[in-house]
């Protein structure tokens, strides 16, 4: 089956720096990588996808890259805000059909005012 | 966020007690899925439903079992075989056919005493 590692665990920056969280996944099969943010307590809620014939997506102040022959992609947070703390989680999936992602572990961003 | 609900928000039980979550959507969408949550560990799926009447049993799935008798509900019942209950247990739902996309409910936060 699919195995995503999602790295860093926690990630510490300072407000307006720039913030990338990395996962690899195993399935060369998986063709779709949704983000999602969840804040403390709450539920988490997709912030940006992509599938695999893209390499980069972009979306105000979040973008994400694929590089599909490494088998990683990346979530990048520019100009990063207070509220933008809370722990984001990468998934890894073949779309459409019986769709079932796997999760990475998570990563907590902590953005300091 | 509207669309899916689950209820209760808080749930404690003692040990040995059967115990039922509730999730409900009313976004007319195919699929479900159950996932529990614990610290570090990401999202893990218990069970997940394709159309009504029919689930299979996700990773984790012993200690657990759910029903889908109608569309829009997907009630999980954590048994007293459910070793370590304690955890926030997530429910979600996809439209389903090409749709990748999750919605998640409010979680529920379930405490063995």
């Amino acid at each position: 089956g699919e195995n995503v590692e999602q790295h860093p665990s926690t990630l510490s920056v300072q407000e307006g720096d720039s913030a990338v969280i990395k996962c690899t996944y195993s399935d060369s099969a998986s063709n779709y990588f949704p983000w999602y943010k969840q804040e403390l307590g709450k539920r988490p809620q997709l912030i940006i996808d992509i599938r695999s014939n893209v390499g980069e997506k972009k979306d105000q102040r979040i973008a994400v890259t694929l590089n599909k022959t490494a088998k990683h992609f990346s979530l990048h947070i520019t100009e990063t805000q207070p509220e933008d703390s809370a722990v984001y989680f990468c998934a890894a999936s073949i779309g459409g059909g019986s769709y079932i992602p796997t999760f990475g572990r998570g990563t907590s961003l902590i953005v300091h005012p | 966020d509207g669309g899916i609900t689950q209820s209760p928000k808080y749930l404690f039980r003692k040990e040995g007690q059967n115990v039922t979550l509730s999730c409900e959507q009313n976004l007319n969408h195919d699929a479900m899925y159950w996932y529990r949550q614990d610290p570090g560990q990401g999202l893990r799926l218990i069970y997940y439903s394709q159309i009504v009447n029919d689930f299979q049993k996700g990773d984790i799935a012993e200690g657990y079992s759910v029903s889908r008798e109608k569309k829009e509900s997907f009630p999980l019942t954590v048994t007293s075989a459910q070793k370590n209950p304690t955890a926030f247990y997530l429910c979600a739902s996809r439209a389903g056919g090409p749709i990748d996309t999750q919605y998640f409910g409010p979680g529920t936060r379930l405490t063995v005493l």
